[in-house]
């Protein structure tokens, strides 16, 4: 059975702090990874997706891949407490739905 | 500003009723999914959408759960009979698959059953 996993948290950071968010994925096979937040009681929303191993950044986000430790993880730089959510890890195969993990919750602090 | 609508946004009704969840992806895209949240199980496939043909439907109760994709602007989501356990957050999400693999979600439909 595929899998994702995560640390389900909670994960505490001062305002100001770099969080880091980790991710692993059991099929060797996956080609696309995307972190998604979900604010409480919003729907999941887009923030990085990344295909390649190395790094992407974007803002104050940064996503990272290794394949061959089937590791994914995501460094938010600058912590403020919008930061504050779940952020969720999801992989897939070419053109096949997403695997989701269960989530990590972010708590910044001011 | 392209976006996934879902309707209703919130629904309670009573076990054994049947339930409709409605969906429009974003303009163009090509592939459309149904997931449901839970605390306990997070997010789960319920279903997809590929060209409006279903491609997988393997998460879903066969005998009370069906999802159509009548045109290309509008996904269903029916429950019948529904039961308490099927309370949750009911969330559509598209894709333009060939592009990119990226997925938008909707809304969400929070579904309570008494």
């Amino acid at each position: 059975q595929k899998e994702v996993e995560q640390n389900s948290g909670p994960l505490s950071v001062p305002e100001g702090a770099i969080a880091s968010l980790n991710c692993t994925y059991s099929d060797r096979v996956s080609q696309s990874f995307f972190w998604y937040r979900q604010y409480s009681g919003k729907s999941p929303e887009l923030i990085m997706s990344i295909y390649s191993n190395g790094d992407k950044e974007d803002g104050r986000f940064t996503a990272q891949l290794n394949k061959a430790s089937q590791y994914v993880s995501l460094l938010i730089r600058d912590s403020q407490p919008s930061d504050s959510a779940t952020y969720l890890c999801a992989v897939n195969q070419a053109g096949t739905a997403l695997i989701f993990g269960k989530g990590t919750t972010l708590s910044v602090s001011s | 500003d392209a976006r996934v609508t879902q309707t209703p946004r919130h629904k309670v009704t009573e076990m054994g009723q049947e339930v409709t969840m409605r969906c429009q992806p974003i303009l163009g895209h090509n592939t459309v999914f149904w997931y449901r949240q839970t605390m306990m199980q997070g997010l789960e496939l319920l279903a997809y959408f590929r060209n409006r043909a279903p491609l997988d439907d393997s998460g879903m109760p066969k005998d009370r759960f069906s999802a159509e994709m009548p045109d290309a602007t509008l996904a269903t989501l029916k429950i019948q009979p529904s039961e308490p356990r099927d309370s949750a957050v009911y969330f559509c999400a598209s894709a333009h698959l060939g592009s990119s693999y990226e997925q938008y979600f909707g809304p969400g439909t929070r579904l309570t059953v008494t």
